[in-house]
């Protein structure tokens, strides 16, 4: 069975970095993913395509703190210069056999 | 750039049917699949179901037996109706794009959808 786990929680300093884990569950690890933000009180934004070898497709407007890459049967999300409107949702999702799949979130505090 | 507008009643009681619709601009409407996905209040995001431009669906399990999704091509729309409702159908739902890969890559703005008995 398809299956996105995620911390539920992450934080981190003003203008530091943090990287935002997504593992896929066993057999899926070539799996490809899209990871996407959601700020509060605010629909989900899409950030960006990464697929198992770490190439990721960002979306428009995207900044460059916003960088993808993966190891294994792991997808990482590192947002670097952090800023206070990072403060949200994270999300990873994909697709397999007939649905789609969404993680369960890690909710980011920048501190 | 892809645009998605997505409009519906937002109040509805048990046991009625919810009707959306999400109209797409500005982008090709037969090379992608398209989602309804929701959001009960305080939650994650839920997988509701998809239809492609030929008409083909797939829908979540735990909801298939409530849910049609419908496309129309013609006018660049697809449609969700999802009936026996309940107060656990509350929440915020939306439409978005998925390409190839089943990868959601564009989001309509969302209606909340409130369910009362």
């Amino acid at each position: 069975q398809l299956v996105l786990t995620q911390s539920p929680s992450a934080s981190a300093s003003l203008g530091a970095s943090v990287k935002v884990t997504c593992a896929l569950s066993s057999g899926h690890s070539s799996y490809a993913i899209a990871w996407h933000q959601q700020q509060p009180e605010k629909g989900p934004r899409f950030l960006m395509k990464l697929n198992s070898a770490g190439s990721h497709t960002k979306g428009d407007g995207i900044p460059d703190r916003f960088s993808g890459s993966s190891s294994g049967a792991e997808r990482y999300l590192t947002i670097s210069s952090l800023q206070s409107e990072d403060e949200a949702d994270y999300y990873c999702q994909t697709w397999g056999t007939g649905i789609e799949v969404f993680g369960g979130g890690t909710k980011l505090t920048v501190l | 750039q892809v645009q998605l507008q997505q409009w519906g009643a937002g109040l509805l009681k048990s046991s009625e049917t919810l009707s959306l619709t999400c109209a797409v601009y500005g982008g090709s409407f037969s090379g992608y699949s398209w989602s309804w996905i929701r959001q009960p209040p305080g939650k994650g995001l839920e997988w509701i179901g998809e239809i492609n431009h030929s008409g083909s669906t797939n829908y979540s399990p735990s909801l298939k037996s409530r849910v049609t999704i419908s496309v129309d091509t013609s006018k660049s729309q697809f449609s969700l109706n999802l009936n026996s409702l309940t107060a656990a159908d509350t929440a915020v739902y939306y439409c978005a794009r998925s390409d190839d890969l089943g990868l959601l890559d564009s989001w309509g703005q969302g209606t909340l959808v409130t369910v009362s008995s």
